[in-house]
């Protein structure tokens, strides 16, 4: 079975830093781009970042550039996002996605909360 | 790079079709073949039912469908069922590698 397992979550204070991290299964991860949406409370998804297979290609939203950094360990099988200079804004809950070709983002993890209070 | 503009909300009676707007430019929508629809239910993490545009992935419906034209994509749901209420997002390729969705739309099945 294919999963997408994130952790790391939690309440911090704004200026602060988080580490989220996404354990995969099911599928080999090495194979495949991966991605971090966020969805702030009532409101809609937001793309934050994506990285290739090997590290070379890494994007993201002009919100976090800068201050997030996406990585992964293929051979840990797993997703990171460092995050810092936090602010209330990034308060949300955070998605890790599996890119599969030419599908799109297919498969997507629980999420994981990330509260930043002022 | 904007969100993508989509109706807040649209709704359906049992049976009938609805069909949700999404509207970029031609550095996203209009741009690129990679669209993609989510269905999103309360609490719950968001499920891919249409990508590049048209197609469906295994297991989804043939009742949802998707189209493009210029820089407008389009997701149609026929014979709406109850369980079809559920926000729905569209999501594309942008330039510079960058992505971007929708603002949503909530579906209220009637």
């Amino acid at each position: 079975e294919v999963q997408l397992v994130e952790s790391g979550g939690g309440l911090v204070q704004a200026g602060g830093s988080l580490r989220l991290s996404c354990e995969v299964s099911g599928f080999t991860f090495s194979h495949y781009w991966m991605t971090w949406v966020r969805q702030a409370p009532g409101k809609g998804l937001e793309w934050v970042a994506n990285m290739n297979q090997d590290e070379s290609a890494k994007f993201y939203v002009g919100s976090v550039k800068g201050r997030f950094t996406i990585s992964r360990d293929n051979a840990k099988s797993s997703l990171y996002l460092q995050m810092n200079s936090l602010t209330v804004e990034d308060t949300a809950v955070y998605y890790c996605v599996r890119e599969g070709l030419p599908v799109g983002m297919d498969v997507w993890g629980q999420g994981t909360t990330v509260t930043v209070s002022s | 790079q904007s969100a993508l503009t989509q109706p807040a909300s649209v709704s359906g009676s049992p049976g009938q079709s609805i069909t949700i707007s999404c509207t970029g430019t031609s550095s996203d929508v209009g741009g690129y073949n990679y669209v993609s629809w989510f269905q999103q239910h309360p609490g719950k993490a968001p499920k891919l039912i249409i990508y590049e545009v048209s197609n469906r992935p295994s297991g989804v419906s043939n009742r949802f469908s998707g189209s493009k034209s210029g820089n407008t994509a389009s997701l149609t749901i026929s014979g709406l069922q109850a369980e079809d209420e559920a926000d729905y997002y569209c999501f594309s390729h942008a330039t510079s590698g960058i992505r971007v969705f929708g603002g949503g739309t909530k579906l209220t099945v009637l």
